[in-house]
């Protein structure tokens, strides 16, 4: 079945680095994803969402970017800080819709 | 505002019994949806409403899992007769602009059950 999948479970970077999150996705009919943040023992929690009719969209540290050629999302985080620290879903909807999550990718800043 | 309510926040059972959870969304928010959160996975949509009726339940195991939304404002979630499988972290989030597709969703912080 058609899914959205992270590329990397597990990514580790220096505080104040820039760090870059993948997703790729493989439905078609998809034209509208979000990224969500996740800490531990809480629920997912709104970062930046982006439609297809756009590539790049920007918020406060985070950048979302949006390939529809590779069906392939991106959010990129400035200046990494520990409190960045979390599990990050992407999630994938259509206008019918239909929602799915990917597995997520755990992100951990070395002070 | 108040963000999204859930209780309890841990429940251990033993296989075979039966548990409910209760969500309280944020005000005013027409559509609420329950998911299912497996240790290491992405949450997966089990039940959505729109006010109290049914959105979508293709997901939600029926033969044991059971959803209501009597007055449009809070829900339960049951499971009756639980399985070791149906240990998760249950998520429920409310949007206010008809379905996820318009906005973002609010989640709570779930209920944690161990079926044992």
């Amino acid at each position: 079945g058609e899914s959205v999948g992270l590329h990397l479970p597990t990514l580790s970077v220096q505080e104040g680095d820039n760090s870059i999150i993948n997703c790729a996705y493989s439905n078609s009919a998809s034209d509208y994803f979000i990224w969500y943040k996740q800490e531990s023992g809480k629920g997912p929690q709104f970062i930046i969402d982006i439609r297809s009719n756009m590539d790049k969209r920007q918020g406060q540290r985070v950048t979302v970017l949006l390939n529809k050629t590779v069906k392939h999302l991106s959010l990129q985080i400035a200046a990494t800080q520990p409190g960045d620290s979390a599990v990050y879903f992407c999630a994938e909807y259509t206008n019918a819709g239909k929602s799915t999550f990917g597995d997520g990718t755990t992100l951990t800043v070395k002070p | 505002e108040a963000g999204v309510a859930q209780s309890p926040r841990y429940k251990i059972i033993e296989k075979r019994q039966s548990v409910a959870f209760w969500c309280n969304p944020i005000s005013g928010h027409a559509t609420l949806y329950w998911y299912q959160q497996i240790l290491g996975q992405g949450p997966k949509l089990l039940i959505q409403f729109q006010n109290n009726g049914v959105v979508d339940d293709s997901q939600l195991p029926k033969d044991r899992f059971s959803a209501e939304r009597l007055k449009g404002v809070d829900s339960t979630l049951k499971i009756q007769p639980a399985k070791l499988e149906d240990s998760a972290v249950y998520l429920c989030a409310s949007s206010g602009q008809g379905s996820s597709y318009n906005s973002p969703l609010h989640f709570g912080n779930g209920t944690r059950l161990t079926v044992t």
